[in-house]
C-alpha cells in the first residue's frame, strides 16, 4: 500500500487570500487526480496529471505534477467561499486501483 | 443522465443483520468500485471490478462480498454487520482502470447499531 500525505489536513482563510496544498509520497506514480468533495456527496474529478512536471489550470486553480512524480501541489488564488470543501488527491500505479490521500479540509470565510 | 447511482441513501442496520448496498452505472463503463469514508479521512478501497464476472480485493475487503454479473451494476453485500462498519460507502466507476476519471455516486450512509 502506498503511503500518500495531504497536507495540511485542515485550511482556514479568509477570502481573497492564496493558498496551496499538498500531496506527497516516497513512491513514483504512473498519474495523479486531484478531487474535491462538499458535504453529502461524492467526490468530483478536478484534473488528473501524468507527466513529471506537468502544469495544468482550471481557472483559479492551479495543479503542479512533480518532476519525479512523488508529489503534487494544488495552489489557489483569491479563495472564494465557493471552494470550500473537502480536497481529496489520488494516485495509480498502473495496477487497476486508485488510492486516495486523507484530503485536505478547506473552509473560506466570507 | 442519471451517472452513478446508489441506494438506498442511509441505513440503520442491527448487528449482526445483512443487507446489500446497491450500485448502477448508465455509462458503460467497465471499471467500478467501492470506496468506504470514516469521518475525517479519504476514501478506502474495498473492493473492485475490471468487468462483468471479474472482482478482485482493495485494502479493506474483510466483511464485505461483491459480484458483477453486469456491467451495469456492482453491489456489496454486508453479511454480519459489526459497529466497524459504519461508515458512508461510495460506488464509482471509470471506462477503464488508469488516468480516466472517476464517477462517483452520491454515497450510502450506513449505521450498524
Amino acid at each position: 500500500t502506498q503511503l500518500l500525505e495531504q497536507s495540511p489536513q485542515f485550511l482556514s482563510i479568509q477570502e481573497g487570500e492564496n493558498l496551496t496544498v499538498y500531496c506527497n509520497s516516497s513512491s513514483v506514480f504512473s498519474s495523479l487526480q486531484w478531487y474535491r468533495q462538499e458535504p453529502g456527496e461524492g467526490p468530483v474529478l478536478l484534473v488528473t496529471v501524468v507527466t513529471g512536471g506537468e502544469v495544468k489550470k482550471l481557472k483559479r486553480l492551479t495543479f503542479q505534477f512533480g518532476d519525479a512524480r512523488k508529489d503534487s501541489s494544488l495552489h489557489i488564488t483569491a479563495a472564494q467561499p465557493g471552494d470550500t470543501g473537502l480536497y481529496l488527491c489520488a494516485v495509480s500505479n498502473r495496477d487497476d486501483k486508485i488510492i486516495f490521500g486523507k484530503g485536505t479540509r478547506l473552509h473560506i470565510l466570507p | 443522465n442519471a451517472g452513478v447511482t446508489q441506494t438506498p441513501k442511509f441505513r440503520i442496520l442491527k448487528i449482526g443483520q445483512s443487507m446489500t448496498l446497491q450500485c448502477a452505472q448508465d455509462m458503460n463503463h467497465n471499471y467500478m468500485y467501492w470506496y468506504r469514508q470514516d469521518p475525517g479521512m479519504g476514501l478506502k478501497l474495498i473492493y473492485y471490478s475490471v468487468g462483468a464476472g471479474i472482482t478482485d480485493k482493495g485494502e479493506v475487503p474483510n466483511g464485505y462480498n461483491v459480484s458483477r454479473s453486469t456491467t451495469e451494476d456492482f453491489p456489496l453485500r454486508l453479511e454480519l454487520a459489526a459497529p466497524s462498519q459504519t461508515s458512508v460507502y461510495f460506488c464509482a466507476s471509470s471506462p477503464t482502470g488508469e488516468v480516466q476519471p472517476q464517477h462517483f455516486g452520491d454515497g450510502t450512509r450506513l449505521s450498524i447499531l
